[in-house]
């Protein structure tokens, strides 16, 4: 079973400091990742795809992918309360013709005014 | 360029009844995904469809079944609902099978699912 592991949190932040976000995959064939944030009764929202090693960055968001360890994060600098949400780590895996988004659990992030 | 729209937005059904949910493809995209996403819990993959034909499918029974029209847009069928179906079901689109290494793909706003 190809699995995503992320901590369920929640996750308290004050405003303004950063907030690190953690994720496992299991399947070594996962070539892109992805963070959705949702905030509640709301869908998945896209804030950031990776698919090689390192780092990207984008506004105050920063992914990070790490192959050889499996793991993803996200950080979110001078976090405000509106990013507030449940953040969702999702990896792509193999079918046999196409792919599909395995998801984690989600974390929820709560940053405090 | 209209995003993905789901209908309806909620509904509420009785165990042992049927349902259907619908979903329009972002415009430009040819392939149709569906989750169950229960309270707490991840998305979970329910199946892809492409060129109107399932091409993927999850750990969901039979009564779990879907079809694809030539416009791209997709419906989603459950029989004999039960309790445990209460869920939110997502649909995501995108630009083909293998997604989209930048955008990944785009999701609806849901199908708020009760079942009583």
């Amino acid at each position: 079973q190809k699995e995503v592991e992320q901590n369920s949190g929640p996750l308290s932040v004050p405003e303004g400091a950063i907030a690190s976000l953690n994720c496992t995959y299991s399947d070594r064939g996962s070539q892109s990742f992805f963070w959705y944030r949702q905030y509640s009764g709301k869908s998945p929202e896209l804030i950031m795809s990776i698919y090689s090693n390192g780092d990207k960055e984008d506004g105050r968001f920063t992914a990070q992918l790490n192959k050889a360890s499996q793991y993803v994060s996200l950080l979110i600098r001078d976090s405000q309360p509106s990013d507030s949400a449940t953040y969702l780590c999702a990896a792509t895996v193999g079918m046999d013709s196409s792919y599909k988004l395995i998801f984690g659990s989600g974390t929820r992030l709560l940053v405090r005014p | 360029e209209t995003g993905v729209t789901q209908s309806p937005t909620h509904l509420i059904k009785t165990r042992g009844q049927q349902v259907t949910l619908r979903c329009s493809s972002q415009s430009g995209h040819n392939t149709v995904s569906w989750y169950q996403q229960a309270l707490g819990q991840g998305p979970q993959f329910i199946f892809q469809y492409y060129r109107e034909e399932e091409n993927g499918r999850g750990n969901f029974p039979p009564r779990f079944s879907g079809l694809q029209f030539p416009n791209y847009s997709s419906e989603l069928n459950v029989n004999a609902l039960e309790l445990d179906d209460s869920a939110l079901y997502l649909c995501a689109s995108s630009l083909n099978p293998y997604g989209d290494r930048h955008y990944g793909y785009t999701f609806g706003s849901g199908t708020r699912l009760t079942v009583v």
